[in-house]
């Protein structure tokens, strides 16, 4: 079974940074493209961005309001994936997720409450 | 512009059958999608990726009453002997070249 254990996250005052990480197991993590999404309270699921495996080139894809702020990493030998989140704003208080599909099977981190306020 | 359409809200009595729709966008009608159910006050669950042949293969202990099929840019979710634990927000994914797009997501209601 896939699973996905997230820690991090936490309140933080705008323009402040925060990480979040994602342990994966139940599936070869070196193959896996995973992704952050991340949800507003009482809104639907926004993708934040992406990182490929090592084989695919291992780049990364973000969406536009997060670009430039957020950078996504990935350390395949602790199977752990990052989300390092730099000069937050209110607007990006958010539930925040990890998720991966694996050649069909797939899987959710539990989610981590973001929450930005001074 | 890829862009994944869902209807707002949907119900259907218990037992019952019920289809979700998700439409893809033109130029991208032959993308495969994903499909997750997020259940009241929980994270989402991971339900199956669907191909654009029908073809899909679901997350470890989905269902039975839970399958998909295609049609042109339309990908389906159906569920059927619906229960009460069906009742969720049923959201749509899929990728395109450096992004990953949501659906709005489907309010299921179980009468």
């Amino acid at each position: 079974e896939v699973q996905l254990v997230q820690s991090g996250g936490g309140l933080v005052k705008p323009g402040g940074s925060l990480r979040l990480s994602c342990v994966g197991s139940g599936f070869i993590f070196t193959n896996a493209w995973m992704s952050w999404v991340r949800q507003a309270p009482g809104k639907g699921l926004e993708w934040v961005g992406r990182i490929k495996s090592r084989s695919d080139g291992g780049t990364t894809d973000y969406a536009a309001p997060v670009k430039g702020r957020f950078t996504i990493s990935r350390d395949d030998s602790k199977t752990t994936l990052y989300l390092q989140m730099n000069s937050l704003k209110t607007e990006d208080t958010a539930d925040y997720y990890c998720v991966t599909i694996v050649s069909g099977r797939g899987g959710w981190g539990q989610g981590i409450p973001v929450t930005v306020s001074s | 512009q890829l862009v994944l359409t869902q209807s707002t809200s949907v119900s259907a009595s218990l037992g019952a059958s019920v289809r979700l729709t998700c439409t893809l966008s033109s130029g991208h009608i032959n993308n495969a999608i994903a499909w997750h159910q997020q259940q009241p006050q929980k994270g989402p669950r991971y339900l199956m990726k669907l191909n654009s042949d029908g073809s899909y293969i679901k997350g470890d202990g989905i269902p039975d009453r839970f399958s998909g099929s295609s049609s042109g840019p339309e990908r389906y979710l159906t569920i059927s002997s619906l229960q009460s634990e069906d009742e969720a927000d049923y959201y749509c994914q899929t990728w395109g070249t450096g992004i990953v797009v949501f659906g709005g997501g489907t309010k299921l209601t179980v009468l």
